[in-house]
């Protein structure tokens, strides 16, 4: 089992510019949640699928962010347009009825 | 507003010693609670849960204690090695996914 797989590892990118971040579940997994974790807030969550729908969204900072489920085995989280702020390292995880929270090593992202 | 917080912010211990780490939550409708180790540049790796039933429940050389009336929870690491270094979170959820995380504590292990 290659556990949750995040992408890129690090990303660097200029204000204004549109990020995008990939998630890979833990096949069989059915519940799917986006963190952030920043050294002032600590871990937050962003958002949580289940079953590929979107359960509750209320973590999500604004507009600029938005998130995907197309399918039980890829989900994005996108920011357009990002900002110095948004700076943090993003964890995608998954669970399901029979196993708890599996996360990722994480995305750093950085904005400048 | 209701939280999940650690009471302390780090702890040292020496190697061949037991560590205990605190956390206290506030939202008493919890029933689910969860440890949680961070090292560095990796994701939170599970520890061991607890469910509100429950008052005491062991792992290999953890053993987790919930105390529901002062809402406390503790995790307790025997014979702590040097890869125990790590940051610690409590999280805890009363609905099975949002979990709330407390904000950590470093612990260092003294060889």
């Amino acid at each position: 089992d290659a556990g949750v797989i995040q992408s890129p590892r690090h990303e660097v990118t200029e204000m204004g510019q549109e990020v995008t971040l990939r998630c890979k579940p833990i096949s069989g997994h059915n519940s799917l949640f986006w963190y952030r974790q920043t050294m002032m807030r600590g871990l937050e969550l962003l958002i949580y699928f289940n079953n590929n729908v979107p359960i509750d969204d209320s973590g999500m900072p604004e507009d600029r962010f938005s998130a995907k489920m197309p399918n039980a085995s890829f989900s994005t989280l996108k920011i357009q347009p990002s900002e110095p702020r948004d700076s943090a390292v993003y964890f995608c995880a998954s669970s399901s009825l029979t196993s708890g929270y599996t996360f990722g090593s994480g995305t750093r992202l950085t904005v400048v | 507003g209701e939280s999940v917080g650690l009471h302390l912010p780090t702890l040292s211990v020496q190697e061949g010693d037991n560590s205990i780490i605190n956390c206290a939550y506030s939202n008493s409708a919890s029933d689910y609670f969860i440890w949680y180790k961070q090292e560095s540049g990796k994701g939170p790796q599970f520890i061991i849960d607890i469910r509100s039933n429950m008052d005491k429940r062991q792992g290999q050389r953890v053993t987790v204690l919930l105390n529901k009336t002062v809402k406390h929870l503790s995790l307790q690491i025997a014979a702590t090695q040097p890869g125990d270094s790590a940051v610690y979170f409590c999280a805890e959820t009363s609905n099975d996914y949002k979990l709330s995380f407390g904000a950590g504590t470093t612990v260092t292990v003294r060889a």
